[in-house]
């Protein structure tokens, strides 16, 4: 199964906007984490939201779960050219096993000055 | 901030060697992780590491593939007889809990290790 899926694949905006990133997923889920990617390294934790959470913040990270639809959302206000990367979304299967992040194909964000 | 390490960075080696890549998780963490990552593919599980055994392990992990913690710091990854697809980026990751407990399964990461078969 393609769990996981991210659209869009690539966003392009300038400095101050809001980017938006969506995922979505087909299996019962324990969690789901967004992970972001600078080229060439290695994935940043960066937001871990449970299955009876419908929202969370951190800083300029707002992500929201929707589980009747299997799907999430990644919002990036007020965007800084750092925050150039790809974002990838991890889901933990409901019953998984330690570790066992099942990622996406993540999106890629570039952030104009 | 405590960080993965993970050496090599990049190692090319010829089809049929071994490679060994090699990580040392954070110190306190008692899970650890391999996955890879095929250049433009998403990253995929290949093992789980638990109190000195594998806990899980993907299709990907076949015989070629083995783990060990030889001294309790460093975390190997060895392929035994490499093959053209195993060209990829290599990631160690390690976390404080396992699955089951409050905020499971948040991983760290180290920066990857490059590995290209020719």
């Amino acid at each position: 199964s393609q769990q996981g899926e991210e659209d869009p694949q690539a966003l392009s905006i300038q400095e101050g906007e809001n980017a938006t990133m969506n995922c979505s997923y087909k299996t019962s889920i324990n969690n789901l984490q967004w992970y972001r990617q600078n080229s060439g390294r290695g994935l940043v934790h960066l937001i871990l939201i449970r299955s009876n959470e419908r929202e969370k913040h951190s800083g300029r990270l707002r992500v929201t779960l929707d589980t009747s639809k299997k799907s999430s959302s990644l919002l990036i206000t007020a965007s800084r050219a750092a925050d150039t990367a790809s974002y990838f979304c991890a889901t933990l299967d409901y019953g998984g096993s330690q570790g066992n992040l099942i990622f996406g194909k993540g999106t890629k964000l570039s952030v104009k000055p | 901030e405590p960080e993965v390490t993970q050496t090599p960075s990049h190692q090319v080696t010829q089809m049929g060697q071994e490679v060994i890549l090699r990580c040392v998780p954070i110190s306190n963490h008692l899970y650890f992780y391999w996955y890879r990552q095929i250049l433009g593919q998403k990253v995929e599980f290949l093992v789980s590491f638990y109190n000195n055994e594998i806990s899980e392990k993907s299709e990907i992990f076949d015989d070629q593939f083995s783990v060990e913690r030889p001294d309790g710091s460093n975390f190997t990854l060895k392929i035994r007889s490499t093959k053209l697809e195993d060209s990829a980026m290599y990631f160690c990751a390690s976390s404080v809990t396992g699955s089951g407990l409050p905020g499971a399964n948040v991983l760290t990461f180290g920066a990857g290790s490059r590995l290209t078969v020719l």
